[in-house]
């Protein structure tokens, strides 16, 4: 059974803080994913990484950066957090596929709130 | 600009009703579609699509892909609360695995 832990389900932060966001998975998966989740906006990705020390920006990264030092871990850093980062974070992860173009759903962590005050 | 849309934003319907979610897509190297249920956690694989015409069916729950037409739907018959949720429908854009999300339907069942 895949496994996605994500360290807190909620947190509160103030502004200005450096915030740690962790997120592990158990399956061995080559692909972890960061997004934000916020009402009437739906999924939107943050940063992506395929291997280690590797990531990718999604289609929000400012404000946010990530690291990757180990295959089953994947961290989401707020350098400096603002209110308008208050909300729903979730971790994904998915295998890369077999070599024929196999596909693979993401499986997600629990999520962890985060209130910027 | 790849895309995903999903409609109504929101339903709700009484129990034991029919209801029928869509997504369409505009998406790059389309490589498969995917239904999830998020109830207050995260979401939860409902299904996976990659050919036309080929219903997924999982007891009250069905989905149909149209490539042609580009777009999906998610039927649920007698429905009961334990369907209210919100239904996101995602597409696999084949570039590493990157998955672009609609933004959902919020499904409420009342009894």
């Amino acid at each position: 059974d895949v496994k996605v832990t994500q360290s807190s389900r909620y947190l509160v932060k103030r502004t200005g803080e450096k915030v740690f966001l962790e997120c592990v998975q158990d399956m061995d998966h080559e692909n972890m994913f960061w997004y934000r989740q916020d009402p009437g906006l739906g999924l939107r990705l943050i940063y992506f990484s395929y291997d280690v020390k590797m990531k990718e920006k999604g289609d929000i990264p400012e404000g946010y950066s990530v690291s990757r030092e180990k295959k089953e871990r994947f961290s989401l850093i707020l350098e400096s957090a603002s209110t308008n980062q208050t909300s729903m974070y979730l971790c994904a992860s998915s295998f890369e596929g077999d070599l024929a173009g196999g596909f693979s759903e993401q499986f997600f962590g629990p999520g962890t709130r985060l209130t910027v005050l | 600009e790849d895309k995903v849309v999903q409609s109504p934003l929101s339903l709700v319907v009484h129990e034991g009703d029919t209801v029928t979610l869509n997504c369409s897509y505009e998406v790059t190297n389309f490589r498969s579609l995917l239904w999830y249920k998020q109830e207050k956690k995260a979401p939860t694989f409902l299904f996976m699509l990659t050919s036309s015409g080929i219903e997924k069916k999982s007891g009250r729950l069905s989905s149909i892909l149209d490539k042609k037409e580009l777009f999906s739907i998610l039927n649920i018959t007698a429905t009961q609360t334990g369907d209210s949720a919100v239904y996101l429908c995602a597409v696999d854009g084949n570039t590493g695995n990157q998955f672009y999300f609609g933004t959902g339907t919020s499904l409420t069942v009342i009894p």
